[in-house]
């Protein structure tokens, strides 16, 4: 079946750093990514929508220069967390569409971030 | 907008007690229903799906019936393990600038106990 890789799991990093988080789909063509927010005993966020070769999409709130996504290839899309800071630590997760239909939706393992 | 809602948990069960957990939706038209299952510490994991009223998806012993007429998408399993500990979504697709994609309901944890 279809699996999404993302690294790293898990990543601790200073205050005022940036941080990249990578989405791999490894065994399809994702035309399109997607980026979560999940806070502690919280559902998910969508923070954007990223389609290969153009703009990511942001939702309403999201940041755009604090969290640059890059979805350069078809097969990976990325999540930048510039000149991060505590409140930015979460558990971030993407997910890989493949096509335009209803399903098809594979998730990735979800990264970990820890801003000290 | 397009919404889901479900049960707030914990939900906390004995092993092989008859698990529940409600989910109801908004949406416009005739959206795909699906239920996602996180394990701790990992991503989320399609459990179950159904595409138009009445279906049925199952999967694992989980199933969930599509009820239009209530708007709803409950999730049942007949005997939960120790292994089904878990956080459960309800989703839906809707659409944005980009295409279809899925709102989440707020997630229910289930915790089952030998």
């Amino acid at each position: 079946g279809a699996v999404v890789s993302q690294h790293p799991s898990r990543v601790i990093c200073k205050s005022g750093t940036s941080v990249k988080i990578e989405c791999r789909s490894l065994d399809f063509q994702a035309t399109t990514m997607f980026w979560y927010r999940q806070f502690p005993k919280q559902s998910l966020m969508l923070m954007a929508t990223s389609n290969e070769g153009s703009k990511a999409t942001y939702e309403q709130g999201v940041e755009k220069d604090k969290f640059l996504i890059n979805h350069a290839s078809l097969t990976l899309s990325t999540l930048t967390v510039t000149s991060a800071h505590p409140e930015d630590s979460s558990f971030y997760i993407c997910s890989a569409r493949q096509g335009q239909g209803n399903y098809g939706y594979t998730f990735g393992s979800g990264t970990r971030l820890t801003v000290v | 907008g397009d919404s889901v809602t479900q049960m707030e948990g914990p939900v906390t069960l004995s092993e092989e007690a008859f698990l529940t957990i409600n989910c109801t939706y908004t949406a416009t038209g005739y959206p795909s229903l699906f239920w996602y299952v996180q394990y701790p510490g990992e991503g989320l994991q399609l459990l179950l799906k159904a595409t138009k009223a009445d279906d049925k998806g199952s999967n694992k012993g989980f199933e969930a019936t599509y009820r239009k007429e209530t708007t709803s998408f409950h999730l049942e399993k007949g005997s939960v393990q120790v292994s089904d500990s878990a956080v459960y979504f309800c989703a839906l697709i809707r659409l944005n600038n980009a295409g279809n994609m899925l709102t989440f309901g707020g997630g229910t944890r289930l915790m089952v106990k030998p």
